[in-house]
């Protein structure tokens, strides 16, 4: 069974603190991507990540595709409230056909 | 406007009725999934299709059957519905390989 673990599994912190949450798999992904779902919601695409060693920035979000294409990273600059819900990393194991990761729920405090 | 939509958004029932779960695009996608979701959980998938006729089953064993008569159109049938299968039904369409989700559909079976 292929796995996606995701950690940390909750992480609660103050507005404007600094975070990294993990995503790993002993899996090889052709892509990787990453969500945020607010509750009663669906996920929401962030990024997508094809090339191992690839880094990608969004605003406050950086986006790392490991050199294997096993893991991922997404680290957060300065949180903000608005950056509060569940983080979901999802990585294609066959064409158009993904898994998804344990999710990392993240509460920022005001 | 491009958009996924899913009905209804809520659902309580009782046990042993027959429910179908709809899910609508606008996007043209060959693409389309249903995931379930435990509150706050991972998502597994249930269900996908690559076009018009094509269904296969996901890696989460499910009693549900869904249907490809349209493009658009991947609706999600369970016949006979168990408190077992309480849970969030989530749809997705894609082009390529991003998936883009719908809001929901959070069953309750009593």
């Amino acid at each position: 069974t292929q796995l996606l673990e995701q950690s940390p599994q909750f992480l609660s912190i103050q507005e404007g603190e600094n975070l990294t949450v993990y995503c790993n798999s002993s899996s090889v992904f052709s892509s990787l991507q990453w969500y945020r779902q607010e509750p009663g919601e669906g996920p929401v695409l962030l990024v997508t990540v094809v090339t191992g060693g690839e880094v990608k920035k969004l605003k406050r979000l950086t986006f790392q595709f490991g050199d294997a294409r096993k893991d991922s990273s997404l680290h957060i600059t300065a949180a903000q409230t608005g950056d509060t819900g569940l983080y979901l990393c999802a990585g294609e194991i066959s064409t158009y056909k993904y898994i998804f990761g344990t999710g990392t729920r993240l509460k920022v405090l005001a | 406007e491009a958009d996924i939509y899913q009905t209804p958004r809520y659902l309580v029932i009782g046990t042993g009725k027959k429910i179908t779960l709809e899910c609508s695009q606008t996007m043209g996608h060959d693409k389309m999934y249903w995931y379930q979701q435990d509150p706050g959980m991972e998502l597994h998938l249930i269900h996908y299709s690559y076009g018009v006729n094509s269904t296969e089953k996901g890696d989460l064993s499910s009693e549900s059957t869904v249907s490809r008569i349209r493009t658009e159109h991947f609706p999600l049938t369970l016949e006979s519905a168990r408190p077992s299968h309480t849970s969030q039904y989530l749809c997705a369409s894609s082009e390529s390989i991003s998936l883009f989700f719908g809001p929901g559909t959070r069953l309750t079976v009593l």
